[in-house]
């Protein structure tokens, strides 16, 4: 059980829209729709942003969706505000009930 | 609203057993999975293992033999052991409420700060 591929940083300035991936395998990523997006602030609880590949919980803006195409998932966040500056990990279901994170994304807004 | 607070020793010797503790507030443990995630220092997060309210567990592959999560419905209270530390297991500990299978992490504690020294 590998972590998931994610990019080290991205950056970007106000108002414009970042992509980040996930990169798994088959036994992860690519073999179930249980992909989530966590947003995790430095010193605070990571909070989770995206669930079901797609799916926003209650209280996450629209800006942040998420899509999955064969072993990558991909979380992208429109309208960069300077709040969305923080880490980013997206996980997965693994198959026999484990699950496993990705390697982080630090997203800076410029 | 539930909250969650994680509690235990800073400062763990090596090769003895890391355990920690998990008060939920506000809400059950019934009806729920409860996740531990670390993260080591200048790395990424790690789930470690859940243990569902009626006290079935699973773990991460690489941690299976050392670990064991139990769960307190009286007390409202999910524990973490790990056992035989090492400087490797230094991490911020987080317990987190799953909801379900499919491994969503809904609610987090603020983390607690092992460090694995002598």
């Amino acid at each position: 059980q590998s972590a998931l591929t994610q990019p080290r940083s991205v950056s970007g300035s106000p108002g414009q829209s970042v992509t980040l991936s996930c990169t798994g395998s088959s036994y992860d990523v690519g073999g179930y729709k249980y992909v989530s997006w966590y947003q995790h602030h430095p010193g605070k609880a990571p909070k989770l942003m995206i669930y079901d590949v797609n799916k926003r919980p209650s209280g996450v803006p629209d800006r942040f969706s998420g899509s999955k195409s064969d072993n990558t998932a991909s979380l992208r966040i429109s309208g960069l505000q300077a709040e969305d500056e923080a880490d980013y990990y997206c996980s997965s279901y693994a198959g026999s009930y484990t699950y496993v994170f990705g390697t982080g994304t630090t997203v800076t807004v410029l | 609203q539930v909250q969650l607070q994680e509690s235990g020793p800073g400062l763990v010797q090596p090769s003895e057993t890391l355990s920690l503790a998990c008060n939920v507030s506000g809400g059950s443990i019934s009806n729920y999975y409860w996740s531990w995630v670390r993260q080591p220092p200048g790395k990424g997060l790690e789930w470690i293992g859940y243990v569902y309210y009626t006290g079935s567990t699973s773990y991460n592959p690489s941690l299976r033999t050392r670990v064991t999560i139990s769960a307190d419905t009286s007390k409202s209270q999910v524990s973490l052991k790990l056992s035989s530390v090492t400087a490797a297991d230094t991490a911020v500990y987080y317990c987190a409420r799953q909801l379900g299978f499919k491994g969503y992490m809904d609610v987090w504690g603020k983390g607690t700060t092992v460090t694995v020294s002598s």
